[in-house]
């Protein structure tokens, strides 16, 4: 069966510093990996992976693929209040683009 | 940017009676629109993908006679919650894919549906 998991679950920390969230799969035939960040409703796109090694950059947020270990992280460095949300990812297992949510990263950034 | 609406944004219905809930890709063509459902504090989880113009291909265990999709335009995709139970209570969102880069899916800002 296709899953996506996502750690930690939950997530506290204080403005500036840098956190790393993990999201680890098992799909039967990989074709992308995303990234999105889902506030109080709608997620918005962050990064779409599909090349392991080449890393993603945002601003203060980066992500990099690891096909052969099937993970992905994402960095966000000098975090700020903004940056609490839930972090998605997602997995297309077939090249249909219907994608695997894993359930998601709680960030809380404290002032 | 590429922006999906969706209405209504909240609804409250009584048991046995039937919801729709439409998504719109505002400024762009939509081919394919997905629908996903959102328990508190889970995941999204496909329901059910949308193509203008044909039928909708459901997901296991998404009952295609209670959860019916209609995407009659690429600007327009509805579904419509038949026969709503308590437990259909739950977050409504759809997502749209544009004709030119299929892998981005632009979300919906979700419909909260419940049951009483």
């Amino acid at each position: 069966e296709d899953k996506v998991v996502q750690s930690p679950l939950s997530l506290v920390v204080h403005e500036g510093d840098t956190v790393t969230l993990n999201c680890s799969y098992e799909v039967t035939n990989f074709r992308s990996l995303l990234w999105y960040k889902q506030e109080k409703k709608a997620p918005t796109f962050l990064f779409m992976l599909t090349s392991s090694g080449i890393e993603k950059k945002s601003g203060r947020l980066s992500s990099i693929l690891d096909k052969k270990e099937l993970f992905s992280i994402l960095n966000i460095t000098a975090t700020q209040t903004g940056d609490s949300a839930v972090y998605l990812c997602a997995v297309d297992p077939s090249g249909t683009y219907k994608y695997i949510f894993g359930t998601g990263t709680r960030l809380k950034v404290l002032a | 940017g590429a922006v999906v609406s969706q209405h209504p944004s909240w609804v409250i219905c009584k048991s046995g009676t039937s919801v729709k809930i439409e998504c719109r890709s505002l400024d762009f063509q939509a081919t394919t629109m997905f629908w996903y459902r959102q328990f508190p504090k889970q995941s999204l989880m496909l329901m059910a993908t949308s193509n203008e113009g044909s039928k909708a291909t459901y997901e296991q265990g998404v009952e295609k006679d209670k959860f019916l999709i209609n995407h009659a335009s690429l600007t327009l995709s509805t579904l419509t919650v038949t026969s709503a139970h308590p437990e259909d209570s739950s977050f409504y969102i759809c997502s749209a894919s544009e004709v030119r880069s299929s892998y981005e899916q632009y979300f919906g800002p979700g419909t909260r549906l419940t049951v009483t």
